[in-house]
């Protein structure tokens, strides 16, 4: 089946210990994204990747890396996590790399919360 | 499920009515248009897309219109059944960026 994995499902964890969240899709996609969605905003971008290697800020990036060693995969990276980034965080893929417009096909979603 | 927004405007429904469900977009430089739809506990489901050269595109029991004058999308959904209560939200594509914009969305209900 054709899809987007995301874990863990729900993490709760402290202010400053370092967690990833993994995100992988069995689409041979070229595009991946992370978001974040929180009450009364629509869903926000924080990391996208084109490609393999190539990865580039969206609109809310701080507190947040990511990485793209290998296509299926886009692990995000709260290296010190803070309270406010507690929030429901989605990977979404698409087909082409390029500056297309295409539909994202989202994964389950990760709640985190951060005390 | 998680509250994917406190305050969603709703829309109620009778099982069997047709539902419409509008979206303003924001950008004018906009050329790519998608609705989604959430269930609670779930990720966003794509259900239709448009282009901006389109002004109608029709799928199985849902329709978007684009009006790009005043910069407004609407999904109808024929024939509303239980299983189409769930968030309903538009994206947009800024031509030639990577950049989306999601709208917040509407809550629809479908009463039996």
């Amino acid at each position: 089946e054709a899809q987007v994995t995301q874990n863990p499902r729900y993490l709760i964890t402290v202010t400053g210990k370092k967690l990833t969240v993994t995100c992988s899709q069995n689409m041979n996609h070229e595009y991946m994204s992370w978001y974040r969605q929180d009450p009364g905003l629509g869903l926000r971008q924080i990391y996208y990747s084109m490609n393999v290697e190539v990865t580039d800020k969206g609109d809310v990036p701080e507190g947040y890396k990511v990485s793209r060693k290998e296509k299926r995969n886009f692990p995000l990276i709260l290296e010190s996590p803070s309270p406010n980034q507690t929030s429901l965080y989605f990977c979404a893929s698409r087909l082409t790399g390029g500056v297309v417009g295409e539909t994202q096909y989202f994964g389950p979603g990760t709640r985190l919360l951060v005390l | 499920g998680e509250n994917v927004g406190l305050h969603l405007p709703t829309l109620s429904v009778q099982e069997g009515d047709n539902s419409i469900i509008n979206c303003a977009y924001s950008n004018s430089a906009s050329d790519y248009f998608i609705w989604y739809k959430q269930e609670s506990g779930k990720g966003p489901q794509f259900i239709i897309d448009i282009r901006s050269n389109m002004d109608k595109r029709q799928g199985q029991r849902v329709t978007v219109l684009l009006n790009k004058t005043v910069k407004h999308l609407s999904l109808q959904i024929a024939a509303t059944q239980p299983g189409d209560s769930a968030v309903y939200f538009c994206a947009e594509n800024i031509a030639g960026t990577y950049k989306y914009i999601f709208g917040t969305g509407t809550r629809l209900k479908v009463l039996a």
